[in-house]
């Protein structure tokens, strides 16, 4: 099973842009890189995903590092609305009829945003 | 319609009891997933249904009984529980291995 490694928690101040890493030294070439995201008191909702390249969406943008062995969500203004759970989940194309093709939590980073 | 709804929102039963979660979705999607989630864990995968079909058990006590009956809908039978099984149970839809949308959950309390 590949893993992924994030921090427990971080702080931004509003209208700031945040950071958040993802560390997945394991991850093998057929992975993708999933985020999702859970606001207090709702179900988790899908943010962005890529392979290699990096991408942009309404939402946010995923830096990917040349290795792919770690990447970054980028919130270019972080606004209340976007306290919650970040979950980085790696998703195995190869394995979609498994387990490991369908989205594994792990414990996310809990981000707070400062008004 | 983007929307995943799951009754009830609430639901609280003895360890005797026989009730159901329902989950129903209007996008056309052909899988459907049910997650299970602890006071401030990440969720866990229960079951994924594929084109009606049964396609993932990850290993879940069979006092929980999954059902899909159409494409559009999924119900989680819950039978005999014990207190630990207490908690929130999501509900998700996706086109095969696409974007999971996800329910708002059912708060399950099990006395």
């Amino acid at each position: 099973d590949a893993k992924t490694t994030q921090p427990n928690s971080m702080e931004s101040n509003e209208e700031e842009p945040v950071h958040l890493p993802c560390n997945h030294s394991t991850i093998s070439g057929t992975d993708y890189i999933h985020w999702y995201r859970q606001l207090p008191s709702q179900g988790p909702e899908y943010v962005i995903h890529g392979l290699t390249s990096n991408v942009n969406n309404r939402m946010a943008s995923l830096a990917i590092a040349e290795d792919r062995k770690s990447s970054t969500l980028i919130l270019h203004r972080a606004t209340l609305r976007d306290a919650a759970v970040y979950y980085c989940i790696l998703r195995d194309v190869e394995r979609l009829g498994g387990s490991q093709g369908n989205l594994i939590f792990g414990k996310g980073t809990k981000l707070s945003v400062k008004p | 319609d983007t929307e995943v709804t799951q009754t009830p929102k609430h639901l609280v039963m003895g360890m005797t009891n026989k009730k159901s979660l329902k989950c129903e979705q209007h996008m056309g999607h052909r899988a459907m997933y049910w997650y299970k989630q602890k006071a401030k864990k990440p969720p866990e995968l229960m079951f994924v249904y594929s084109y009606e079909k049964l396609s993932i058990n990850e290993s879940v006590p069979s006092r929980f009984s999954p059902e899909c009956p159409n494409s559009s809908l999924l119900n989680l039978h819950l039978h005999a529980l014990q207190p630990e099984d207490s908690a929130l149970y999501l509900c998700a839809s996706s086109h095969p291995f696409g974007e999971q949308f996800f329910g708002p959950g059912t708060r399950l309390t099990v006395l």
